[in-house]
């Protein structure tokens, strides 16, 4: 069974700078697994931030971009600030036609 | 815009059924893929189901295969997830959301169901 591991926790400054990274068990994350990013806090559904590796979704800052690097899917935050403080999820669309979610990267600015 | 609002969510017995709807607005239903993705409490995001914009496709995450069954009637702009022989390990906020181009982009707010004796 596929696997699409996530960092489980990062910290970063305000201001700063930080890659979060989508990856598979075996083999490596393409365009063709659509990746697709979101955040989510505590009690809200979560909302699109990135689609097709590097899209933004309607209404999202120019501080979130994605791509990919290596062998993984990333998600940059660039120009942190307090209430980029939340969770992170990637899905990746693979053979099969099933979506599989990552376990999530909890951002923490401080 | 485009809204999804979910319910049927409740406290039900293991072993026993529940169906879960998702009724769409602010767009044309019948032209969208549609996914069910839950989330047990303090876990994760879990894809559940999908369905293609036609009906004629439905995929299912291992872990429901065989209990779940997607579905969907464009002439009511609702999709639905029947849940046969329910777990405990199934309780959990449900959510739907529409598909785009391979990914969820919209979401509803969720519906919860928790499965207790």
């Amino acid at each position: 069974q596929t696997v699409v591991t996530q960092e489980p926790s990062f910290s970063v400054s305000p201001g700063g700078t930080v890659t979060l990274t989508c990856g598979l068990s075996s083999g490596s994350v393409s365009t063709s697994h659509y990746p697709s990013w979101y955040q989510q806090t505590p009690g809200q559904p979560p909302r699109t931030l990135i689609y097709a590796t590097n899209t933004r979704s309607s209404g999202v800052p120019d501080r979130f971009s994605g791509s990919i690097l290596g062998n993984k899917a990333a998600l940059t935050i660039t120009g942190a600030q307090a209430h980029d403080d939340s969770y992170y999820y990637c899905v990746l669309y693979l053979s099969g036609d099933i979506w599989v979610f990552g376990g999530g990267t909890k951002v923490t600015v401080l | 815009q485009v809204q999804l609002v979910e319910s049927g969510g409740g406290v039900v017995q293991p072993g026993r059924s529940l169906r879960l709807s998702c009724e769409v607005s602010g767009i044309i239903f019948s032209n969208h893929g549609m996914h069910w993705v839950r989330q047990a409490p303090g876990k994760g995001l879990e894809w559940v189901a999908a369905i293609w914009y036609d009906g004629s496709k439905k995929c299912y995450a291992d872990s429901v295969k065989g209990r779940f069954t997607i579905s969907r009637d464009d002439s009511k702009n609702t999709l639905y997830l029947q849940m046969n022989s329910l777990r405990v390990d199934d309780a959990a906020v449900y959510f739907c959301a529409r598909d785009t181009g391979r990914y969820p982009a919209d979401w509803g707010q969720g519906t919860l169901v928790t499965v207790s004796s």
